[in-house]
This record gives C-alpha cells, sequence and structure tokens, in this order.
C-alpha cells in the first residue's frame, strides 16, 4: 500500500555542518508533498510546500536558502538543513497526499545538532 | 490564515474514565478536518470527517463535526494507558495544495 519512508531516522551533526534528508513516496506518485519541523512539546509546523520540477512554496519565517528543498522526481523530496546549528535541532517529518484528503506521514527524522 | 485551536492543551485521567478532546476552526474552504494520535514519532491517523453530524467511530475512539460551529470533538471511553498521547486536530481547506493546518495537541496521560 501507499507509504510515505523518510531517510535518516535519526542525525547527529556538528554545528557548521549540512544534512539532507529524504522523503519517498513508496506504490504512488506525490506531485506535492510537505515539510514539517516539529520542537519538543509543540505541534507540527509546516515549512514548506515541495512541488515537483518547480520552486518550493516556503511559510512565512522559513529561511528558504538555509532549508533547500529539491523535488526532483515524482517520488523523492528533499529537505537540506545547510549550516546546521544547535537551534537546528528538532523533529522534521514530511508528507504526501497519495489521492485522497489525507496526508501519509514518514516517521519523522530527529536532527540534533551539537 | 487558517487557524486550529485545541483544548485542553493536557489532560490527566485514569484508567476506565472517558474524555473528551476539542477542536475549533477557522479555514478557507473547507475541505476536512483530521484527528491523530502521536506518541513518540509521526503521528498515526484517526479520523478524518468531511460532514457535520455523522459520528465515525474506531473501537473506544469516536469524532464527530460541526461545521456550522466550526467545531469537533474527539471521544475515548473506558481509557487505558496506552492511549497516553498528544492528540493533534488538523484541518483541509481547498487551496494551498491541501496542505494541512494543525493544533496545539492535547496532550493525554492516562494513569493506571
Amino acid at each position: 500500500g501507499a507509504v510515505v519512508s523518510q531517510h535518516p531516522s535519526r542525525v547527529i551533526c556538528k554545528s557548521g555542518t549540512s544534512v539532507k534528508i529524504e522523503c519517498r513516496s513508496l506504490d504512488f506518485q506525490a506531485t506535492t508533498m510537505f515539510w514539517y519541523r516539529q520542537f519538543p512539546k509543540q505541534s507540527l509546523m509546516l515549512m514548506a510546500t515541495s512541488n515537483e520540477g518547480s520552486k518550493a512554496t516556503y511559510e512565512q519565517g522559513v529561511e528558504k536558502d538555509k532549508f533547500l528543498i529539491n523535488h526532483a522526481s515524482l517520488t523523492l523530496s528533499t529537505l537540506t538543513v545547510t549550516s546546521a546549528h544547535p537551534e537546528d535541532s528538532s523533529f522534521y517529518i514530511c508528507s504526501a497526499n497519495a489521492g485522497g484528503t489525507r496526508e501519509l506521514f514518514g516517521p519523522g527524522t530527529r536532527l540534533t545538532v551539537l | 490564515e487558517d487557524k486550529v485551536v485545541q483544548s485542553p492543551l493536557s489532560l490527566v485521567v485514569h484508567e476506565g474514565d472517558t474524555v473528551t478532546l476539542n477542536c475549533s476552526y477557522e479555514v478557507t474552504n473547507f475541505r476536512s478536518l483530521l484527528w491523530y494520535k502521536q506518541e513518540k514519532k509521526a503521528p498515526t491517523f484517526l479520523f478524518m470527517l468531511t460532514s457535520s453530524g455523522i459520528e465515525k467511530k474506531s473501537g473506544r475512539l469516536s469524532s464527530i463535526l460541526d461545521k456550522k460551529e466550526l467545531f469537533s470533538i474527539l471521544n475515548i471511553t473506558a481509557t487505558q494507558t496506552g492511549d497516553s498521547a498528544v492528540y493533534l486536530c488538523a484541518v483541509v481547506g481547498n487551496t494551498n495544495a491541501g496542505k494541512s493546518t494543525f493544533g496545539d495537541g492535547t496532550t493525554l496521560t492516562v494513569k493506571p
């Protein structure tokens, strides 16, 4: 069945490095994927809408040069956190719509920046 | 701007109690309202509501939507410790590629 996967599930990196997170749709094609960030004890905050073959649409307050999104195919979107800092440590979740009105969520990626 | 407000923010009950979680919303061109349960990872889907007054039920959980009052409730009867989680409410409008707007969630703790 339709599933969204994310890789890696957990990453620890040093401050100043860049981290790439992959989001894949399995058994379906996704022209649109969404990237969320969730800080501890807070709700999901939409960061950006990833559009296949075109530029991502970023929510207000999200730096597009810091959070690079590439949606190169109908089954893959990537989020790159550039020059990560400790305040970027968070839980990053992607989602995609498999054709209904319900988003399918990936399992999330926990990023820790030391 | 779409908005979702959940209440209470947190709730502590004992096993066997019944709880009601609330979700009020404002959304442009309403499409659906969704409830999710989140434990340690990504949210897991519970219900999707699109029509007023029709109760959705799954085991001890049920939910209903009031599109006139822009409100939904999630009921959990005979709570168990495994129900302890954050319950998220989200709304989807017909604009913006179907993105969801989430509430802050209700943290439910069920004590033995």
